[in-house]
């Protein structure tokens, strides 16, 4: 299936853990995104790449840090996990040749620390 | 910072009634997207309004996108239960070259049969 994915689905860790999350997209786009949905389902948007090269870079702490090894995966690494990091973390896709900025969502990586 | 505001927040109906769901915001936008997120899952894109005064028809919803390109609006006809899910609307500044979309809150609408 032609889709975008992410891994894992769910992630439980203790505050001060490094973790990551990885995504790919088969969709065949050069432009993806990461965005952070809080416990209030508002979702912001935090990095984006375009072939490989960061474009969007929100305010975010330092302790997140992007990785585009290639324009059909993205990664997000997260050190010294907080709290205030937990949240349903979504990687998304589009091509930026097209119109009007539709993108493509995964399902979501649900991040608890604890 | 274009700050989306939807309204409202949350929506409880029987099935058959109508809805209408409100996306507002005191700037332009060069496009606006709607999509439908369900328990779980990602947001899923409804349609795109590009136009101002565009109306856009999906079966029973009925996209509206305002002449001004500040706000828009999306309708459901005779909802059903299968429509339950939450409405997040989003904008693309008419600065923006890369896709940064600016999200509503979103409005949790609930069809009960």
């Amino acid at each position: 299936d032609t889709a975008v994915s992410q891994t894992p689905k769910y992630l439980v860790t203790q505050m001060g853990n490094d973790k990551s999350i990885k995504c790919e997209q088969n969709l065949g786009h050069d432009t993806m995104y990461w965005y952070k949905q809080d416990s209030k389902k508002f979702l912001k948007i935090m990095f984006s790449y375009n072939n490989k090269e960061l474009i969007i870079n929100e305010t975010v702490p330092n302790r997140f840090s992007p990785k585009s090894p290639d324009k059909a995966h993205l990664n997000l690494h997260i050190n010294s996990l907080e709290l205030g990091d937990s949240a349903v973390y979504f990687c998304a896709s589009r091509h930026a040749g097209l119109a009007f900025n539709e993108q493509f969502f995964g399902p979501g990586t649900r991040l608890t620390v604890l | 910072t274009q700050l989306l505001e939807q309204s409202p927040q949350f929506l409880s109906i029987q099935e058959g009634e109508n809805l209408t769901v409100y996306c507002n915001s005191s700037s332009v936008f060069s496009s606006l997207q709607w999509y439908r997120q369900e328990p779980g899952e990602g947001p899923v894109l409804l349609v795109t309004v590009v136009t101002g005064g565009e109306v856009k028809k999906l079966k029973r919803l009925t996209f509206q996108f305002g002449d001004a390109r500040k706000d828009s609006s999306l309708h459901i006809t005779a909802a059903q239960p299968g429509d339950t899910g939450l409405y997040l609307c989003a904008g693309a500044g008419v600065t923006d070259s890369w896709g940064k979309l600016q999200f509503g809150a979103g409005t949790q609408v609930v069809v009960t049969p």
